[in-house]
């Protein structure tokens, strides 16, 4: 069965602290993982993906296909980056999205 | 460039009754997606529409159902409505339907079945 998972529910860090938000999934073919982001009164927005193997606000995230795995890091938090981050797997050619159930990450000052 | 659009912002509805969620696309857009995003969960899908045609679609029953205009724009209806159907709608447009384009989403609808 297709599957994300984000262990954490929240997360909290200091500004300035590494971050690593968790994400497992489970898929049978070649995946292709996002990951969303939505801030306070905003809408879900991509963040970055793993076909693009670009950095977005200083996050990067690398697909471990061993460990099925697709964590998103930062090695410096800023306040800004409070907001709910949200994992998910492509399925399928539509590209429709597997979402986890998301992990609010809260920096704090 | 004009972002995705939905109405109503909120809806509430009794067990039973029908309702009817729309969606415009952003601009140069041809396929639009529809998602469920109950309390606490992430979003869920529900189906998706490229170039007016049904192109895939998620574990739902089929008293959700859509539409997609010549414009782009979509609807989401739901019959028989259940108290479980209370959540968060969400539709996303995108480009051709495939998985390497980016899903811009709107800002939702909030569903409340009594």
């Amino acid at each position: 069965a297709q599957r994300v998972t984000q262990p954490e529910k929240l997360l909290s860090v200091f500004k300035g602290a590494p971050v690593e938000l968790k994400c497992n999934y489970s898929y049978s073919g070649s995946p292709e993982l996002f990951w969303y982001v939505q801030y306070s009164r905003q809408r879900l927005q991509l963040l970055l993906r793993h076909i693009s193997r670009e950095s977005i606000k200083g996050f990067t995230a690398d697909l471990n296909k061993g460990e099925t795995s697709f964590h998103l890091k930062k090695p410096f938090a800023q306040e800004e980056d409070s907001a709910m981050y949200y994992c998910a797997l492509s399925a399928g050619s539509q590209g429709n999205l597997i979402f986890g159930k998301g992990t609010k990450l809260s920096v704090k000052p | 460039e004009t972002g995705v659009t939905q109405s109503p912002t909120h809806l509430i509805k009794t067990r039973g009754q029908q309702v009817t969620l729309r969606c415009s696309s952003q601009s140069g857009h041809n396929t639009v997606s529809w998602y469920q995003q109950a309390l606490g969960q992430g979003p869920q899908f529900i189906f998706q529409y490229y170039r007016e045609e049904e192109n895939g679609r998620g574990n739902f029953p089929p008293r959700f159902s859509g539409l997609q205009f010549p414009n782009y724009s979509s609807e989401l209806n739901v019959n028989a409505l259940e108290l479980d159907d209370s959540a968060l709608y969400l539709c996303a447009s995108s480009l051709d339907g495939n998985s390497y384009n980016e899903q811009f989403f709107g800002p939702g609808t909030r569903l409340t079945v009594l």
